[in-house]
């Protein structure tokens, strides 16, 4: 069956625009996990949600991050105002259950210029 | 302390022989521990997971999990230059109430 789908799979944008970010989990997952992840870094948690709502946006870096996810399926990232420390690539994750195996999409690599 | 801990590494293994790769955990009521293999400039893909005490094996790969010492390993039987890949543990803290993940073991595996 089908993957996690993430788009755009590369963004280049100018500091101080906004961007979108956009994850298709698998059909069913209920469970969707945001993550950035840097160039040699390993993985920063962002948001993750269960159905519609985020339990825990705990690791949003600052108010210029939000997310949401609608119908329990598709789920934005929305960047305000970039800054080139947003530069990395950002993830998306989906499962049955928040702390059920969770599926890797392929990513979105954001460059601010 | 960090909610979850790996050796960076490198480990550097020769082809064909047993990788292991180990992790700690610091909340006690994690329920799920998972390992996922990222390959460079690609997403962590899910290799094993493991939910009770015990060791699981599938083909190549044993998932080895104490609960008591809050420790979980992988091993990686009759290595391949193909494995060579950066690891990465990933945690359920019940405390938490979210997936955590370690940074990462890079493994080497040299023919």
């Amino acid at each position: 069956g089908a993957g996690v789908s993430q788009s755009p799979s590369n963004k280049v944008t100018e500091k101080g625009k906004d961007v979108e970010l956009r994850c298709d989990p698998i059909s069913g997952h209920t469970a969707l996990y945001w993550y950035r992840q840097s160039l040699g870094q390993g993985l920063e948690f962002l948001i993750y949600f269960q159905g519609n709502s985020a339990p825990d946006k705990s690791g949003l870096p600052s108010d210029r991050f939000s997310a949401e996810r609608t119908g329990g399926s598709v789920s934005t990232l929305t960047i305000q105002r970039t800054q080139q420390e947003d530069s990395a690539v950002y993830l998306c994750a989906s499962g049955t259950s928040p702390s059920y195996e969770q599926y890797f999409g392929p990513g979105t690599r954001l460059t601010v210029t | 302390q960090k909610e979850v801990e790996q050796n960076s590494g490198p480990l550097s293994v020769p082809e064909g022989a047993i990788a292991s790769l180990n992790c700690t955990y610091s909340d006690r009521g994690s329920q799920s521990f998972f390992w996922y293999r990222q390959y460079s400039g690609k997403s962590p893909e899910l290799i094993m997971s493991i939910y009770s005490n015990g060791d699981k094996e599938d083909g190549r790969f044993t998932a080895q999990l104490n609960k008591a010492s809050q420790y979980v390993s992988l091993l990686i039987r009759d290595s391949q230059p193909s494995d060579s890949a950066t690891y990465l543990c990933a945690v359920f803290s019940g405390g938490y109430n979210k997936l955590i993940f370690g940074a990462g073991t890079r493994l080497a595996v040299h023919p």
